[in-house]
Parts: structure tokens; C-alpha cells; sequence
């Protein structure tokens, strides 16, 4: 399937530092890359996309770089707080099946020790 | 929050049984899709519905089917239950088509018994 099978990769990060989540996606022809982040019992949320003309973009504590060379996606969340720990998922979109649809990654729990 | 809804939050049936799970895009958005998220499989793409017509299919099996209303809320139907359909059901909504930016709701959580 699109979606491999869960063992999923664990990160512990102290709070205050700044974490990287990595991720290695299938499609060379995806032009579009999403990262969510999905707490306990609830549906996964944005944080921040790219697209595959950029090899990285910044919001708000987060930054996502994008090496396409590899298909290779990372999230770097600076100064992680308590909040930030969740399953944190990357999306590709493959640009040549004519859908919406996104592909997820298997995801990362990342969790925030005090 | 936001702004994708979907109703019930929990469901519990029995095995044969057929259950409806509803979900209301953001204000706006056109594109409505369907999502399952089991233990085993991740998060894998159902169906895409565009402005009332069917977009894209995915993973999705014969016993389920979805429609979009004109109001642009969607309907998903799961028929002849199995146990291995116990899952999180999420649905996204989008601007349009071409927008991918998805924004999720907080899922109906299925359990068949």
C-alpha cells in the first residue's frame, strides 16, 4: 500500500531545545508537501507546506526543507514546548495521478520531556 | 479548531451492520475527502468529492460509498460492517480541486464489535 505498515519512529527531545523530524517520500513527481501534527483523539492539523519549487520555507517555530534530490522532507520545530508533543505525519501529493489525494508518511511521535 | 465537523465523535455497531458518518467542510471549501486511520495502516486516502461529484478514489472498498450534497456536506456509508473496519474516519475539505491544502476534522471513531 501507499501508506507502509506502522512501527512508528519515536523522538524525545528535552523541552527548549529544537527538534528534527525526517522523513523520505516515494514520489519524484509529488510537488506539493504538507506536515501535520495529530495529538491524542483528535485529527491531524497543519503546520506548515512547501512546494517543490522551494527547498525551504519558515513559519512560526517551524521549518520545513525539502531536498528533492534524495526525497527527502524534515521538520525542525524550535524551542519545543510540552504542547508540541504529538505524531507529527508528512504528506506528498503526487502531481501525476491527476487527484487530490495525499500519500502520508508512517509518522513520528515526538514527545516534549520537561 | 478547524472548521471541518463531523458527526458521531464515537460509534459502536455490530459486525453485518451498515452506519452513516457525516461530515461538514469548512465554510467555503468545495472539496470534500475521506480518510481512514487504522493501528496497522496509517492514514490512507478514501475518496475525493469536488462541488457534489466523485474527484478521485483511493483505497476505498465496494461495501463503502460517499456522496456530496448540494449543501456540500458529505455522507460516508460503511456496509456489512467487518471487525476490521473498527477505525478513525476523518474527513478533509479543501478550497477546490487544485487547492491541496486539506484541513482536517476530528474524526468518528468506529468500533465493530
Amino acid at each position: 500500500g501507499e501508506s507502509v505498515g506502522l512501527h512508528l519512529p519515536t523522538l524525545s527531545v528535552q523541552e527548549g531545545d529544537n527538534s528534527i523530524i525526517n522523513c523520505a517520500y516515494s514520489n519524484s513527481a509529488s510537488d506539493y508537501f504538507i506536515w501535520y501534527k495529530q495529538e491524542s483523539g483528535k485529527g491531524p492539523q497543519f503546520i506548515i507546506d512547501i512546494r517543490s519549487n522551494m527547498d525551504k520555507r519558515q513559519g512560526q517555530r517551524v521549518t520545513v526543507l525539502l531536498n528533492k534530490t534524495v526525497k527527502h522532507l524534515s521538520l525542525q520545530i524550535a524551542a519545543t514546548q510540552p504542547g508540541d508533543s504529538a505524531v507529527y505525519f508528512c504528506a506528498e501529493r503526487p502531481a501525476n495521478q491527476g487527484a487530490q489525494k495525499l500519500v502520508f508518511g508512517q509518522g513520528t511521535r515526538l514527545t516534549i520531556n520537561p | 479548531d478547524s472548521g471541518v465537523t463531523q458527526t458521531p465523535k464515537h460509534l459502536i455497531t455490530a459486525t453485518g451492520q451498515r452506519v452513516t458518518l457525516r461530515c461538514s467542510p469548512r465554510s467555503g471549501d468545495l472539496s470534500v475527502y475521506w480518510y481512514q486511520q487504522s493501528l496497522d495502516q496509517g492514514l490512507q486516502f478514501l475518496i475525493q468529492y469536488y462541488n457534489g461529484e466523485e474527484r478521485a478514489k483511493g483505497n476505498i472498498l465496494e461495501r463503502f460509498s460517499a456522496q456530496q450534497f448540494p449543501d456540500l456536506h458529505s455522507e460516508l456509508n460503511l456496509s456489512s460492517l467487518e471487525l476490521g473496519d473498527s477505525a478513525l474516519y476523518f474527513c478533509a475539505s479543501s478550497l477546490s480541486g487544485l487547492s491541496a491544502t486539506q484541513y482536517f476534522g476530528p474524526g468518528t471513531r468506529l468500533l465493530v464489535l
